[in-house]
């Protein structure tokens, strides 16, 4: 069945630092969404990437989308203490034999940052 | 503009016992899912509903129900809960299928 992986798990940073997570699936997604959760929070939408190869930034965060439409990364430069929080991937895709898909999130990468 | 309220916020019950979670939005999203956080598993779905009457199980459905007599509401019922169920749930609504979802503030569920 469907699966998106995502490392690292942990990440800790020293503040000025960059950040990277990654994300990869089983299969070719229709999109890819990425989330953040501060401590104690809720998921808030960032992102979708929806085209091949996509590129998106959002000040110091960098969002990819793979040629294959399987795998996605989220870069920080010089991360802040505001960073704090877990980064979810999560990919749209259809479920076998269903016209109707849904999203399979990632377990997540909990940033640490020193200021 | 609230967007997606969840009551309560924090719940502790015995085992056996039952409850209903509360999820209401006022998006007119059509979209509606359940959501269960464990430390470390990332979001597993429980239910999900595409409409008004419309509903169907996600990944984890076992031990829950649901129901959508509305487009705002989308209440989750735990029967007879067990140790099992201890976990943060969240409700989430989105404008399209594949379209970012917007979570409520969660429930935090503790079953002795």
């Amino acid at each position: 069945g469907q699966q998106v992986m995502q490392i690292p798990q942990y990440q800790h940073v020293q503040e000025g630092e960059d950040f990277t997570t990654y994300c990869n699936s089983s299969t070719t997604l229709s999109n890819i969404q990425w989330y953040k959760q501060r401590p104690g929070g809720h998921p808030v939408f960032l992102i979708q990437l929806v085209k091949s190869g996509e590129v998106k930034k959002q000040k110091r965060l960098t969002f990819q989308f793979g040629e294959a439409k399987k795998n996605s990364s989220l870069h920080i430069t010089a991360t802040q203490t505001t960073d704090v929080g877990t980064y979810f991937c999560a990919g749209f895709d259809y479920d076998r034999g269903s016209t109707l898909g849904r999203l399979y999130f990632g377990r997540g990468t909990q940033l640490t940052v020193w200021p | 503009n609230a967007g997606v309220t969840q009551t309560p916020k924090f719940r502790i019950l015995k085992i056996g016992q039952s409850m209903t979670l509360q999820c209401t939005q006022d998006m007119n999203h059509n979209y509606m899912y359940w959501y269960r956080q464990d430390p470390g598993m990332g979001l597993k779905l429980i239910y999900y509903s595409v409409g008004a009457g419309i509903t169907d199980k996600g990944e984890v459905p076992n031990g829950y129900n649901v129901s959508r007599s509305t487009t705002e509401d989308f209440p989750l019922r735990l029967e007879l809960a067990a140790p099992s169920q201890t976990s943060v749930y969240f409700c989430a609504s989105s404008h399209r299928v594949q379209s970012g979802y917007t979570f409520g503030s969660g429930t935090r569920l503790t079953v002795v």
